[in-house]
């Protein structure tokens, strides 16, 4: 079945720690791909999307984020998290044959320690 | 500033009461869309809007209405037929439209809490 999946609920990582959050989709094509984060309460913000081209997409905020077609995987990663990077993160896709719609794997919490 | 808002912030629904949500946008987006977020569940996609006066069903239409009669407003009104409704509800907005490309990015508005009392 078509999907998006984000295998970690929740993780928790200590200030200035390096940090990977992982997307991996099922869809028969390479879809287009976006990583969304929500603070509490909130709606969501887009920190950076891929479509073609360079494989390694920068976004705000100090993330970027590495398609790999042969893992179907679009993990989102950065160097030294801040205390304010604590948030919910949305990986989403888009087919190419229906770009009415965005769907969104579950997200993951990212809780950041002191 | 530009940008998408909704109202209200917090909801509150009694037994067989319809509600509406606002949402508007005034970014000059043709796309809008309702999506509901349930705590494990990320979003799902109740309705959207390509254009005006014109809008299709989602993944979990049934319980829900909407109207799109102007660009800039797209809301959501909550039916009692909806039996489950507690959950945050976002609007989003992207150009869409002939002007757009397929996956432009989406646009999020703050979000409506709906509570049943």
């Amino acid at each position: 079945a078509q999907s998006v999946t984000q295998p970690d609920i929740h993780i928790t990582v200590s200030e200035g720690a390096s940090l990977e959050l992982r997307c991996n989709y099922s869809y028969g094509a390479t879809p287009y791909l976006f990583w969304y984060v929500q603070s509490p309460g909130q709606g969501l913000q887009l920190l950076l999307k891929y479509f073609s081209g360079d494989t390694l997409v920068q976004g705000i905020k100090g993330f970027e984020a590495e398609f790999k077609r042969s893992q179907s995987s679009f993990n989102l990663r950065k160097p030294s998290v801040h205390w304010s990077d604590a948030a919910e993160y949305f990986c989403a896709v888009a087919l190419k044959t229906s770009y009415d719609k965005v769907i969104f794997g579950p997200g993951t919490s990212l809780s950041v320690i002191p | 500033d530009g940008g998408i808002t909704q109202s209200p912030k917090y909801l509150f629904r009694k037994e067989g009461q319809n509600v509406t949500l606002s949402c508007e946008q005034n970014l000059n987006h043709d796309a809008m869309y309702w999506y509901r977020q349930d705590p494990g569940q990320g979003l799902r996609l109740i309705y959207y809007s390509q254009i005006v006066n014109d809008f299709q069903k989602g993944d979990i239409a049934e319980g829900y209405s909407v109207s799109r009669e102007k660009k800039e407003s797209f809301p959501l009104t909550v039916t009692s037929a909806q039996k489950n409704p507690t959950a945050f509800y976002l609007c989003a907005s992207s150009i869409g439209g002939a002007g757009g490309r397929p996956q432009e990015t989406q646009y999020f508005g703050p979000g409506t809490r709906l509570l049943v009392l």
